[in-house]
């Protein structure tokens, strides 16, 4: 069926080092994947995408890797620092009249200084 | 730029009362936009997506008569919640995405409007 969804609930880092938070999506029809940034009671902030004819893109600080074989992304942050903590979304979207996406249900992250 | 401004972002109403959103892009054109519902602490859930100058295809589960969507122009589209009760209570969120709608860009997001039915 369709389904994004995330390994880990909540994820404790020390400020300075990488973080890792993993994703899972089981639909073979998204063919193109966003990672959103939400801080409390706001809404979600685009961090970065990738297509499905990519394994790997970079941003400042952040890279997505996709690995279409096991149905898998994971979004790599550099240097946590304390405004990176926040709950982390990764979605799928699905082809179709309003590529819409399907939302995981997302990872918390905490930074500890 | 790609700014959408949702509002408002915090009321409390009645139950019986109908309440609207607005989501407006701020510096782009939207033909279509789309509205979610979070609970605490859980994803975002899509309702409906808006289609400028047509009728909103809502999801499956999405009362159609309960959660009014009008996309009357390109830069804004309204959800009323209507006889709302305190299940309705809610973080609204709206999104909109430039370009053509073949295109796979990513959505924008409003901040949310937290709705309270007492």
């Amino acid at each position: 069926g369709e389904s994004v969804g995330l390994h880990l609930p909540t994820l404790s880092v020390q400020e300075g080092d990488n973080s890792i938070i993993n994703c899972a999506y089981s639909n073979s029809a998204s063919d193109y994947f966003i990672w959103y940034k939400q801080e409390s009671g706001k809404g979600p902030q685009f961090i970065i995408d990738i297509r499905s004819n990519m394994d790997k893109r970079q941003g400042q600080r952040v890279t997505v890797l996709l690995n279409k074989t096991v149905k898998h992304l994971s979004l790599q942050i550099a240097a946590t620092q304390p405004g990176d903590s926040a709950v982390y979304f990764c979605a799928g979207g699905l082809p179709g009249s309003s590529y819409k996406l399907i939302f995981g249900s997302g990872t918390r992250l905490l930074v500890r200084p | 730029g790609a700014v959408v401004s949702q509002h408002p972002s915090w009321v409390i109403c009645k139950s019986g009362t109908s309440v609207k959103i607005e989501c407006r892009s701020l510096d782009f054109q939207a033909t279509t936009m789309f509205w979610y519902r979070q609970f605490p602490k859980q994803s975002l859930m899509l309702m409906a997506t808006s289609n400028e100058g047509s009728k909103a295809t809502y999801e499956q589960g999405v009362e159609k008569d309960k959660f009014l969507i009008n996309h009357a122009s390109l830069t804004l589209s309204t959800l009323t919640v209507t006889s709302a009760h305190p299940e309705d209570s809610s973080f609204y969120i709206c999104s909109a995405r430039p370009g053509d709608i073949s295109l796979n860009q990513p959505q924008h997001f409003g901040d949310g409007t937290r709705l309270s039915i007492l």
